[in-house]
């Protein structure tokens, strides 16, 4: 069954404390992407890769950092320097060729922080 | 990438044809038209996307005006489990171009 995946799907933290966000794909799709969404609002990108060992930083980056070591893999670590880190995580990815390069998402990890 | 315009709400009956416009007057000429739906607590769904013509999958049809200007997502026989927001998003087909979702058209299917 083909898709992407994160994990877990609800995470709980106390504040000062990193946490990584788990998500893969077996699409074997080249480009992986981490969107932030806060309640009634759209999403906002926080990093993107297009390739293994590289990754560019999207429109709020701050306070987050993630890797890409495996095609399918795309950990996002939240780290204490995030100042408001409760929000619905989603990971997405895509082929990065093609008609249109649409992207796929994951079914999101809802992260609070306590 | 150009900013879209959709109501906020719409209503559907159970069977009935549900049609969503957007508007994407700022459009340029190698963006792209995608239509996105989130459940709640869910990841946005790929529904469709377009360039110049009228599309149709399983899912929905996409008819694009041929100024490009405006669009219509339509689901043919709308269900409950349809009821979700609608996202209208243009984009150039660049990776790492990311897809500004804005805050759609939420669709309330009723029985």
């Amino acid at each position: 069954d083909g898709g992407i995946t994160q994990s877990p799907k609800y995470l709980f933290r106390k504040e000062g404390q990193n946490v990584t966000l788990s998500c893969e794909q077996n699409l074997n799709h080249d480009a992986m992407y981490w969107y932030r969404q806060d309640p009634g609002q759209g999403l906002r990108l926080i990093y993107y890769s297009q390739i293994v060992n590289d990754f560019q930083k999207g429109d709020i980056a701050e306070g987050y950092s993630v890797s890409r070591e495996k095609k399918e893999s795309f950990p996002l670590t939240v780290t204490s320097a995030q100042k408001n880190p409760t929000a619905f995580y989603l990971c997405a990815s895509s082929s990065g060729t093609g008609d249109g390069d649409t992207q796929y998402f994951g079914p999101g990890t809802r992260l609070t922080v306590l | 990438d150009a900013k879209t315009t959709q109501p906020p709400s719409m209503d559907c009956a159970e069977g009935r044809a549900a049609n969503l416009p957007c508007n994407h007057s700022t459009i340029s000429g190698n963006e792209y038209v995608y239509w996105y739906r989130q459940i709640h607590s869910q990841g946005p769904q790929y529904i469709i996307h377009g360039l110049k013509n009228n599309e149709t999958n399983e899912m929905a049809s996409l008819i694009i005006t041929e100024d490009r200007k405006s669009s219509t997502l339509i689901l043919p026989h709308a269900t409950l489990r349809d009821t979700a927001v609608y996202y209208c998003i243009v984009r150039s087909p660049h990776t790492g171009n990311q897809f500004y979702f804005g805050t759609g058209t939420s669709l309330t299917v009723i029985p």
